[in-house]
């Protein structure tokens, strides 16, 4: 069965540092991996996504992942916070027992700190 | 309206009541979804839909009755709830060829009292 780990509950950055929030996943075949923001109040939406080709992908928002089959990674990360990136984060898997099936991870909420 | 929208935004109701949350898709797309959000619990997928046609069902309680009459308007029925049902429900869409990517709509907050 497919899984995701986000082993940061939590993650506090000063703005203008960079970041990068972990992912790891467990699936037997080549996944669909996805990152998610999510802002109080509000649904998820899709920073970025990994099928297939070229292991760094970039998202809206300046945001970047690598996907690291070696390792089951996939970490998101962004060179310069801002405030506004203030939010809870998801990494998720899918391709497993249908493509529709998408395992999400806990989350991590960052906080950015002035 | 664009993408997914989803009403009511919160909702309060006893264990006894009947309500409905209601969820539109703008984007074209030919499936849609319930999640489950609750605090510190990864998204539960509840029930899946494509074209019209329910393909998923994530051994959801009865008491929680899904409801498609067309690809873009998804339905979550609700009757004789229980506290623990308090959580965030989400809504997504997505198309059939992309059936990874799912859209997500802002939420129905629940408090069941």
């Amino acid at each position: 069965a497919q899984s995701v780990t986000q082993p940061d509950i939590h993650i506090t950055v000063s703005e203008g540092a960079s970041l990068e929030l972990r992912c790891n996943y467990s699936y037997g075949a080549t996944p669909y991996l996805f990152w998610y923001v999510q802002s109080p109040g509000q649904g998820l939406q899709l920073l970025l996504k990994y099928f297939s080709g070229d292991t760094l992908v970039q998202g809206i928002k300046g945001f970047e992942a690598e996907f690291k089959r070696s390792q089951s990674s996939f970490n998101l990360r962004k060179p310069s916070v801002h405030w506004s990136d203030a939010a809870e984060y998801f990494c998720a898997v899918g391709g497993s027992g249908g493509y529709q099936k998408v395992t999400f991870g806990t989350g991590t909420k960052l906080q950015v700190i002035p | 309206e664009t993408g997914v929208t989803q009403t009511p935004r919160h909702l309060v109701m006893g264990m006894t009541n009947k309500k409905s949350l209601k969820c539109e898709q703008h984007l074209g797309h030919n499936a849609m979804y319930w999640y489950k959000q609750s605090a510190k619990k990864p998204l539960e997928l509840m029930f899946v839909y494509n074209f019209k046609e329910q393909t998923e069902n994530n051994s959801v309680p009865s008491r929680f009755s899904p409801e498609c009459p067309n690809s873009s308007h998804l339905f979550l029925h609700l009757h004789t709830l229980q506290p623990e049902d308090s959580a965030l429900y989400l809504c997504a869409s997505s198309h059939i060829g992309d059936q990874e990517t799912q859209y997500f709509g802002p939420g129905t907050r629940l408090l069941v009292l």
